[in-house]
Parts: C-alpha cells; structure tokens; sequence
C-alpha cells in the first residue's frame, strides 16, 4: 500500500524558515518524481514544485522560486520542502504527491503550517 | 501561467441525478487534464487523468471529456458518497495549475 506522511509542520513566525518532511512508504521512491502542493484555508489548491526521481532536477511555481527549494534522499524515501522567509500567506496544508506520468496519482496526509506572530 | 477558471463554484443536486463540472483554461492544454475529489478533511484522490481516463478504483458513473481547452468531469447516478469538492489540475505546462474548485452538496 502506497503511503506518504508528511511532517514538520506547526506555527511558525513570519520570517522564520521551516523543513517539511515526507516518508514514503509501499512503492519504489527512487523511480518517481515526487511533488509538493498546498491547500490554503480558502481551500484554494496550489502546485509547489517536483522533483526528479534522482534528485537531479527540480521545477517550481515562479512565486515560490526564490523561498522554497523541494530535496530528497532516496536512501531514507524522504522527500522535503525546504521553506525559508515565511510570509503569512504560506498558511496552508502542506502535501506530499508521487506523480506517475505526470498526475498526481498519490497524496499523503497533509501537514498544516501556520505563520503567525 | 495557464489560468484553470472552474464553475460552478458549488451545486446542489438530488441523489441520482447527473451533473457536470467544467474547466476552461486560459490555453489549450492538449488533454492534459487532471479530476480530483477531495472530501472533508481527507487528501485530494485522482479520479481522473488525461481528460478521460479512470483512475483505478474509480467507479464508472464518473467521466471526463473536453479538448482544447475546455475540459469537464460528468458524474452519472449521483450517490451520497460523492458529496464532497473536485478539482480540475492542469499538467501541460510548469507550473501546473489548478482549478478554483467545486463543492458538491446532495440535497
């Protein structure tokens, strides 16, 4: 059974960085690009970025090019996003994805992320 | 970025009834156009991927069709089960994009 569980996540201050996890379970890591997308209070959906099944190469939405940078480490089957100078607009439900022929065919969780002050 | 507008925002609709969900993008997206279901408090699930194809374990009342760049998801025969808010995903073009969102409500 395919399972993604994300964590990491909690309050955070504006300004602050934070490094979200997710640990892959039931399905070869190494042979899928993985990707992160969050889901605002407002319940609006919005894609983050993937990653290449090697690690090698990475794609981003353009407005979070600059704070956010996805990794992983095929030995632990961990993917992670790391987030850097959070704004209070970051508030939202963080999730991991696998992507098989390029759909988001697996979610974890979710993990909640709150900037705040 | 491709622009994914969805409507209707939200529907209310009988049990057994068939009702339909669009998404127009902003460019054609050449079929590559995702459905997803997200109940409350679960994880979006793929229904259906490149326009009309079922995700495995999806049942069949569900369908998608569109080209272009007008796209939509029909559910046939509604059940209780299929209250919940669908989304459309582009992926044709980085960054992929989403759709605003539907919420279903059976009356």
């Amino acid at each position: 059974e395919v399972q993604l569980v994300e964590s990491g996540g909690g309050l955070v201050q504006p300004g602050a960085s934070l490094k979200l996890s997710c640990v892959a379970s039931g399905f070869t890591f190494s042979d899928y690009w993985m990707s992160w997308v969050r889901q605002t209070p407002g319940k609006t959906m919005e894609w983050i970025g993937d990653i290449k099944y090697d690690g090698s190469y990475t794609n981003y939405a353009p407005s979070l090019k600059n704070r956010f940078t996805i990794s992983r480490d095929n030995a632990k089957s961990t993917l992670y996003l790391q987030m850097s100078n959070v704004r209070s607009e970051d508030t939202a439900t963080y999730y991991c994805t696998r992507v098989t022929e390029g759909n988001l065919d697996y979610w974890g969780q979710g993990v909640m992320v709150t900037v705040s002050s | 970025d491709i622009q994914m507008t969805q409507s209707p925002a939200s529907l209310s609709a009988s049990l057994g009834e068939t009702v339909s969900i669009e998404c127009l993008a902003s460019e054609d997206i050449y079929n590559n156009l995702a459905w997803y279901q997200q109940k409350p408090g679960k994880s979006p699930q793929l229904l259906i991927y490149y326009t009309s194809s079922l995700q495995d374990g999806v049942p069949s009342r569900f369908s998608g069709s569109g080209s272009g760049t007008q796209y939509s998801l029909k559910i046939n025969s509604l059940e209780s089960e299929d209250a919940a808010t669908y989304f459309c995903l582009q992926d044709s073009e980085y960054p992929w994009t989403f759709g605003g969102g539907t919420k279903l409500e059976l009356k």
